[in-house]
């Protein structure tokens, strides 16, 4: 079945740091992918999406670029802040099966000042 | 605009007591997800309606896990009897028609002593 693989964490950066956040997936056809991020005490909150190859998610200074021929959707930001400081879930959504979505293990992030 | 609301957001029950957790979607979104989020398994998908039909219950743990959507503003996730192992934040989530990504509630945390 349709899977999500991610690195593990916790990831420890300085602020200004740059970050990558690497994320694999297995999927029939041809899947959406996403970047959750979760604040502590709080729900998840898309940050970014992709809905076909070569697409390029990005949003608050984050930007992940969807590659099928490395089923691959890495999370990159060239300068982390303490406020960036949160658990970072890949996810892809297949368009099989209807729409629901499936989930990484979770990376958590800490930015120090 | 009102978000997913879920109730109760803290929820401490008993061993072998019934729980009922309550969630409203968006308005006008027509998929429902329920989710759950533990520190050993991460987020796991229980199940997900699709115009108040269950389309996947396949993540639903075992018999003791109900859930139900009556109308489209309205889902409960049942647990009857409820054990320590169900201790997590279970989350609900809805998306709208054509749309992929899910919006997420803040979540009800479980513990069951």
């Amino acid at each position: 079945g349709d899977s999500v693989t991610q690195m593990e964490g916790p990831v420890t950066l300085s602020e200004e740091a740059f970050l990558t956040i690497n994320c694999t997936y297995t999927a029939t056809g041809y899947p959406s992918l996403f970047w959750y991020v979760q604040y502590p005490g709080e729900g998840l909150q898309l940050l970014l999406k992709a809905t076909k190859a070569d697409d390029k998610g990005s949003n608050k200074g984050f930007e992940a670029t969807y590659r099928k021929e490395t089923t691959s959707f890495h999370l990159e930001k060239g300068s982390v802040q303490v406020s960036d400081s949160a658990v970072y879930f890949c996810a892809l959504s297949g368009d099989t099966g209807g729409f629901k979505t499936i989930f990484g293990a979770g990376t958590r992030l800490f930015v120090k000042a | 605009d009102a978000g997913v609301i879920q109730s109760p957001r803290h929820e401490v029950t008993e061993m072998g007591q019934e729980v009922t957790l309550r969630c409203k979607p968006i308005s006008g979104h027509n998929s429902l997800f329920w989710y759950r989020q533990t520190m050993m398994r991460g987020l796991e998908l229980l199940i997900y309606f699709n115009n108040n039909v269950p389309i996947d219950d396949s993540g639903m743990p075992e018999d003791r896990f109900s859930a139900k959507m009556p109308n489209a503003s309205f889902s409960t996730l049942k647990i009857q009897p409820s054990e320590p192992r169900d201790s997590a934040v279970y989350f609900c989530a809805s998306s709208p028609p054509g749309y992929v990504e899910a919006f997420f509630g803040q979540g009800t945390r479980l513990t069951v002593v």
